[in-house]
C-alpha cells in the first residue's frame, strides 16, 4: 500500500524567505501526488497535484512542487513566503486505479515577521 | 457557490450518547467523502459515496459508525454510542468526478469532543 512521509513537523521561516517542505512517498509505481493547505479552523484546500508529464508542477498562491522519481519525493516550494502562508501543509498520495488517498502527518509552517 | 457545508462546527457530548454530523456537498458533485483527523492517526478516509451509494467504507472504524446519503444534497455520519477516542475533527469533502483525478473540496470540519 502507498504511504507518505513528511519529515518536518514544524518549520519556521521569515517573511520573504524561500520555503521548501519535504514529502517522500512509498509506492511501487508512479502515484498521483498532491499538496493541500489547511488554515486554522478551515478544511483542506488543494494547492497542486501531479499525475504525469512535466515533473515541475505549478499551483495556486505561488507554490510549486517537483516530482523526483529517483528520490521518491514531491517537495513543495515557494520563492518568497508571505505571512498569510502560515498554515498546515499536507502531502498526499494515491496509487493508480486506487481510491484510497493517504495523507502525510502534515508540516506546520510559522512565518516570522 | 457556498462550498461544502458541515454542521455543527463544534460538538461536545458525553460518552454513550449518539452523535450525528451533517454535510451538504457542492451542488452537482457526484462524490462525497467523510474523513477523520486526529493527532495520532492524521487524516483518514472513512467512507465515500458516488451518486448517493456507498462505494468504499473500509475506513469506517467499527460498527458504531454509520454513514448515509439519502439524497444528492445531504449526508450524515452517525456515531452510536460515542466514545472518548472518537474525539477528532471530521471533514466532509465532495468532488465532481471520481478520485483521484478530480479535486476534492473540503468543508470546514466538525470538531467532536466526547467526554
Amino acid at each position: 500500500a502507498q504511504s507518505v512521509t513528511q519529515p518536518d513537523i514544524h518549520i519556521t521561516v521569515s517573511e520573504g524567505a524561500s520555503l521548501e517542505l519535504r514529502c517522500n512517498y512509498s509506492y511501487g509505481a508512479t502515484p498521483y501526488l498532491f499538496w493541500y493547505v489547511q488554515s486554522p479552523g478551515q478544511g483542506l484546500q488543494l494547492l497542486l497535484k501531479y499525475f504525469s508529464g512535466d515533473t515541475l508542477v505549478q499551483g495556486i498562491k505561488g507554490f510549486e512542487a517537483e516530482f523526483k522519481r529517483s528520490q521518491s519525493s514531491f517537495n513543495l516550494r515557494k520563492p518568497s513566503v508571505h505571512w498569510s502562508d502560515a498554515a498546515e501543509y499536507f502531502c498526499a498520495v494515491v496509487g493508480y486505479n486506487n481510491n484510497d488517498m493517504r495523507f502525510g502527518a502534515g508540516t506546520r509552517l510559522t512565518v516570522k515577521p | 457557490d457556498a462550498g461544502v457545508i458541515q454542521s455543527p462546527r463544534h460538538e461536545v457530548t458525553e460518552m454513550g450518547q449518539e452523535v450525528t454530523l451533517r454535510c451538504k456537498p457542492i451542488s452537482g458533485h457526484d462524490y462525497l467523502f467523510w474523513y477523520r483527523q486526529t493527532m495520532m492517526r492524521g487524516l483518514e478516509l472513512l467512507i465515500y459515496f458516488n451518486n448517493n451509494v456507498p462505494i468504499d467504507d473500509s475506513g469506517m472504524p467499527e460498527d458504531r459508525f454509520s454513514a448515509k446519503m439519502p439524497n444528492a444534497s445531504f449526508s450524515t455520519l452517525k456515531i452510536q454510542p460515542s466514545e472518548p477516542r472518537d474525539s477528532a475533527v471530521y471533514f466532509c469533502a465532495s468532488s465532481f468526478g471520481p478520485p483521484p483525478r478530480d479535486t476534492q473540496y473540503f468543508g470546514p470540519g466538525t470538531r467532536l469532543t466526547v467526554l
